[in-house]
């Protein structure tokens, strides 16, 4: 079993649509990471979070730490939101900043 | 955009050759990743460093090696490529355990 697990793996919306991504995780961790990366591209980091809940745009992120589950929305979506998204996890203690991944969602928002 | 530069950008080499990828950055961070993204797999680290000299294996590190001569660059080799060593690249960057990472734009390897 992955450290890190997203669902859905891949995901179909209608522009305008509301979307969920979630992440669950088996181990203690100091944060989490959405990341976004588009089809070619680079990696683009979303948020960084350690507890409670994040908003910048149209994108929302929140952790319960005590369930060991994160959640990505995205309100109003757009073509443009059309990426993998990444959820990442550092592990608690002395893990210098090192990531472990989950496998990505591939959104797909049609016009 | 943070400052971190990775090159060659594409790179095709014959197997048996040694490569050098080089990672570059401006922000004066202390700590350096390299990562590979595979498909299945996704992303797995290969090594990283916590400062300068100070290097560690990561969880896909056999038949790689690294080095950070100074704070601004570090360097991943392959010292003889495999066909096993196709992937895409990236290097990451952050500031302290618990604070964002900065990704370069990757560099795809294809090994034939």
């Amino acid at each position: 079993k992955n450290e890190v697990e997203q669902s859905p793996q891949n995901l179909t919306a209608q522009e305008g649509e509301f979307i969920t991504i979630n992440c669950s995780y088996s181990v203690g961790i100091s944060a989490l990471h959405w990341l976004q990366q588009h089809p070619g591209g680079g990696i683009v980091s979303l948020f960084m979070l350690s507890s409670g809940k994040k908003k910048h745009g149209r994108l929302i992120a929140t952790i319960n730490i005590q369930e060991k589950h994160s959640s990505l929305h995205i309100t109003a979506s757009h073509p443009r939101d059309s990426a993998v998204y990444i959820c990442a996890v550092e592990s608690g203690g002395t893990s210098y900043g090192k990531l472990t991944f989950g496998q990505g969602t591939i959104l797909t928002v049609h016009p | 955009d943070a400052g971190i530069t990775q090159s060659p950008r594409h790179k095709v080499t014959e197997t048996g050759t040694p490569v050098t990828l080089r990672c570059h950055q401006t922000e004066n961070h202390r700590y350096m990743y390299w990562y590979r993204q595979d498909p299945g797999h996704g992303l797995r680290l290969i090594h990283y460093s916590y400062g300068v000299k100070d290097t560690d294996k990561g969880e896909v590190s056999d038949g790689y090696s690294v080095s950070r001569s100074k704070t601004e660059d570090f360097l991943l080799t392959l010292e003889s490529a495999t066909s096993s060593q196709t992937s895409v690249y990236f290097c990451a960057i952050s500031d302290w355990r618990g604070t964002e990472a900065f990704f370069g734009q990757g560099t795809r390897l294809t090994v034939v």
